[in-house]
């Protein structure tokens, strides 16, 4: 079935440091994908989404293009602050018409002064 | 615009007891669901319902787990008999109107079960 991968499970940085989280999904056609951020006590929240071939997505200095070739939508960001620190998740439109998201199972990013 | 509330934030139980989650999602958004996030993992898909329909439920423990959504607004989660492997938080999210695909989740209900 269709699923979203994401390789790392914690990442620490420094603050103004170059962020990379990597998603990579399997599906056929073209689904839509998302990115969503998550902070402690509290439920997920979107960030942005693309759905088509070299679409960029972009919210809050965050970014992501959709790359259909290598099936990837990693999340980055040139300069992280400690306010960024939050776990990150990538998702995957799935059922009929996208109507559902399949969440990878997120990227824990901790950044330090 | 109010967003996603949830009910209760906290529930702790002993195993084989009943709990019951209450969601009203944002006025307006057609489709609810609900997905439960253990510990350290991602959200993973219950339960969702456009109005009052279930869309699909495959993925309830359905001998333990039920949902309704009776008029299409506001929705309930129970748990009958409650296992240590429900400990998760519980999490509510709704779609619909200009939103398109754009999911907003509620702050979840967390429950331990010891």
């Amino acid at each position: 079935g269709d699923s979203v991968t994401q390789t790392e499970g914690q990442v620490a940085l420094s603050e103004e440091d170059f962020l990379t989280i990597h998603c990579n999904y399997s599906a056929s056609g073209y689904p839509a994908l998302f990115w969503y951020v998550q902070y402690p006590g509290e439920g997920p929240q979107f960030l942005f989404r693309a759905s088509r071939d070299k679409e960029k997505g972009s919210s809050r200095g965050f970014e992501a293009t959709y790359d259909k070739g290598t099936t990837s939508f990693h999340l980055r960001k040139a300069s992280v602050q400690e306010s960024d620190s939050a776990v990150y998740y990538c998702a995957l439109g799935d059922g009929n018409s996208g109507t559902y998201q399949r969440f990878g199972t997120g990227t824990k990013l901790q950044v330090v002064p | 615009e109010a967003g996603v509330t949830q009910s209760p934030r906290y529930a702790v139980l002993q195993e084989g007891q009943a709990v019951s989650f209450w969601c009203d999602p944002i006025s307006g958004h057609d489709t609810l669901y609900w997905y439960q996030q253990p510990r350290d993992q991602g959200p993973q898909l219950l339960v969702y319902f456009r109005d009052e329909a279930v869309i699909d439920n495959s993925q309830l423990p359905s001998d333990r787990f039920s949902a309704v959504r009776p008029k299409g607004t506001n929705s309930t989660l129970k748990i009958q008999s409650a296992k240590q492997g429900d400990t998760a938080t519980y999490l509510c999210a709704s779609r619909g109107g200009v939103s398109g695909n754009t999911l907003y989740f509620g702050e979840g209900s967390r429950l331990i079960v010891v």
